[in-house]
């Protein structure tokens, strides 16, 4: 069964790093998404992209988030300069369709810590 | 604006007991889509089921069952006969018909632990 794949699972990294969080959706799959859970919290929106554009973001995704299809397969997260409240995991969804009558498919996560 | 609610936020339970789980949801949209997720202690969010907002039946997969109520706009989950493979954090979540992707809104989660 397709599924959504993320790298690396787990990623540490000194604050004022620029870190990089990779996932490949499913392959037939169009709308692409970026949620983040802080530590034993709720899954929270950051940005949804298609046609390589953000289509919506939330107030979570300032300018210091940056999103990047850069070829037929990855859909990229960039955090340019890490905050110690960047530290979460950050899940990549995609889904084959735009509106909420299609699932999206959550891949495994980006565990981000941030020293 | 779009809300869920879980009020449990943690419950524990005997293996073979059966378990509900409550969702509150809000939105003004009378077109909406209902979720449930599973995620397991290693922390991958596994997708349970979708219903939208003019389907109120009920709905049986195995061990699970959902009951989605729009008037009291609820869709708890039961769990018949937990087992300790359960144990997880099961997360609502709602959507919205709207134009351009459709972020998912989700509650704070329950943690739910299955005792042998």
């Amino acid at each position: 069964e397709p599924e959504v794949t993320q790298t690396p699972s787990h990623q540490v990294t000194q604050m004022g790093q620029e870190v990089i969080l990779r996932c490949v959706p499913i392959s037939n799959h169009l709308y692409f998404y970026w949620y983040r859970q802080i530590l034993g919290q709720k899954v929270e929106f950051l940005v949804s992209f298609y046609n390589n554009e953000i289509s919506e973001k939330s107030e979570i995704f300032d300018d210091q988030f940056s999103v990047e299809r850069p070829d037929g397969s990855n859909f990229t997260l960039k955090i340019r300069s890490t905050k110690l409240e960047d530290s979460a995991m950050y899940f990549c969804a995609s889904s084959e369709e735009a509106y909420s009558t299609d699932t999206q498919y959550f891949g495994p996560g980006t565990r981000l810590t941030v020293l | 604006a779009q809300k869920v609610t879980q009020a449990q936020t943690e419950i524990s339970v005997v293996e073979k007991e059966d378990v509900t789980l409550d969702c509150v949801y809000e939105t003004r949209d009378t077109t909406y889509y209902l979720f449930w997720y599973k995620q397991p202690p290693s922390g991958e969010l596994v997708f349970l089921i979708r219903r939208n907002s003019f389907d109120e039946q009920n709905e049986i997969s195995g061990r699970y069952s959902w009951n989605f109520q729009k008037s009291t706009s609820s869709f708890n989950f039961t769990i018949t006969a937990s087992q300790v493979v359960d144990s997880a954090v099961y997360f609502c979540a709602l959507s919205v018909l709207n134009s351009g992707n459709t972020p998912l809104v989700f509650g704070k989660g329950t943690r739910l632990s299955v005792i042998a």
